[in-house]
């Protein structure tokens, strides 16, 4: 069962470009959504990260947008780079005992930017 | 770099054999998580320990097991090894025991296992 669904698996932008990136949610019991940067042969590295209480959030050229209603939640690059090809992955947790606090990923995006 | 360590960095095996990986943490952090990544499944979440403790399980089989030792590193081993445990293994650590909202994991480097 997933229960972190997201969109699209790879995308490929201009320098310059907006990428957009979407996740899906299902448990109304995650109230914590990171968003994950990985590089080749790295491991994932928190990047930015929001909680259900504010729709939107901005560290630098990042931003989440979360709709609570509609148990969706986005990462938008502004002025994409080709530094910043990687694989995202978005994650969700939920507060509380067992397994659910611990993060569910997708299944990730690799995002390409072309020069 | 994040601080937290794993060996080895690469790991060829046959099918039917056992492995250990390691895991040491950023110093400080209690918690220790063990991930699985391949290509279908995606990141998935194995185990969690906390200051030596079993915290809580993901879907890890039961060919499968993991422990914290009193300096706080993690070993998990891969016993009886089949093809479709061939994945990047990965270790992350976090401050305190939750692991849950609005605490940042730290993820090491990985262990690329190959099984043949």
């Amino acid at each position: 069962q997933q229960q972190v669904k997201q969109s699209p698996q790879s995308l490929i932008v201009q320098k310059g470009g907006i990428p957009i990136i979407n996740c899906a949610y299902e448990n109304t019991a995650f109230d914590y959504f990171p968003w994950y940067q990985q590089f080749p042969g790295k491991g994932p590295a928190l990047l930015i990260a929001i909680r259900p209480d504010v729709s939107e959030k901005k560290e630098g050229r990042f931003t989440i947008s979360f709709n609570k209603s509609a148990k969706q939640f986005s990462l938008h690059i502004m002025d994409s780079q080709p530094g910043d090809s990687a694989t995202y992955f978005c994650a969700a947790s939920a507060e509380g005992g067992g397994s659910q606090g611990n993060l569910i990923f997708g299944k990730g995006t690799k995002l390409s930017v072309k020069p | 770099d994040s601080g937290v360590t794993q060996t080895p960095k690469h790991l060829i095996t046959a099918t039917g054999q056992r492995v250990t990986l390691r895991c040491s943490p950023r110093s400080g952090d209690l918690s220790v998580y063990w991930y699985q990544q391949s290509l279908d499944q995606g990141l998935q979440f194995l185990i969690q320990y906390y200051n030596g403790e079993e915290r809580a399980k993901g879907n890890i089989l039961e060919r499968f097991s993991a422990q914290q030792f009193p300096d706080l590193h993690s070993e998990l081993n891969l016993s009886s090894l089949e093809l479709g445990d061939s994945a990047l293994y990965f270790c992350a650590s976090s401050v305190s025991r939750t692991g849950g909202p609005g605490e940042t994991q730290y993820f090491g480097p990985g262990t690329r296992l190959l099984v043949l």
